[in-house]
């Protein structure tokens, strides 16, 4: 079975502080992603990677940033958390093959007060 | 420019009435279409992939059909355990990137 861990399922944090959201996944995967999930929004791309210390923009990158070192970890940066920063953070994987298929971490929920 | 567009946004059925739920979308080359199943505060669960058109999937009360435009999401007889939201993804033959639908929230009353 396919496993995508993140660090948290439920974070609070101050207006300004720096967070770190990290994601794990055990399956040797290529791709690597995050999104963000807030209601009425759907799932929304921040950024996604193809590759170790590779990285591109999604659709919604600013206020974020990202780190893969390893091929198995893929970190998103809140550089300076705001409010409208609260959402459902999810990570996912997949294989980047013919038959990619995207597989999701159980999700962080991040509130910034 | 690539999007998925889900119907309806919520659904209420009976315990046992079978409804089908829409996921149409448009792409520059169809690569796969993805069916996931999100509880709430949870992160979405891999139901099916669909590569071409007349493809079906099925799993349990579940079944997945595809089209040059469309994809549904039957759902036979259901119960109460089957309430979620159902997601849908495309992803297009060139690039990484997986483009989802805003979900249909199904609600199964006993």
């Amino acid at each position: 079975d396919v496993k995508v861990t993140q660090s948290s399922r439920y974070l609070v944090k101050r207006t300004g502080e720096k967070v770190f959201l990290e994601c794990v996944q055990d399956m040797d995967h290529e791709n690597m992603f995050w999104y963000r999930q807030d209601p009425g929004l759907g799932l929304r791309l921040i950024y996604f990677s193809y590759d170790v210390k590779m990285k591109e923009k999604g659709d919604i990158p600013e206020g974020y940033s990202v780190s893969r070192e390893k091929k198995e970890r893929f970190s998103l940066i809140l550089e300076s958390a705001s409010t409208n920063q609260t959402s459902m953070y999810l990570c996912a994987s997949s294989t980047g093959d013919s038959f990619d298929v995207p597989y999701f971490g159980p999700g962080t929920r991040l509130t910034v007060t | 420019e690539d999007q998925v567009t889900q119907s309806p946004e919520a659904l209420r059925l009976q315990e046992g009435e079978s409804s089908s739920l829409n996921c149409s979308y448009t792409v520059s080359g169809l690569r796969g279409l993805f069916w996931y199943r999100q509880d709430p505060g949870k992160g979405p669960e891999f139901l099916f992939t669909l590569y071409s058109a007349g493809e079906e999937k099925e799993k349990e009360r579940l079944k997945a059909t595809l089209t040059k435009k469309e994809s549904f999401l039957h759902i036979t007889a259901p119960k109460p355990e089957d309430s979620a939201t159902y997601l849908c993804a495309v992803q297009a033959l060139l690039g990484n990137q997986f483009y989802f639908g805003t979900g249909t929230s199904l609600t199964v009353i006993p």
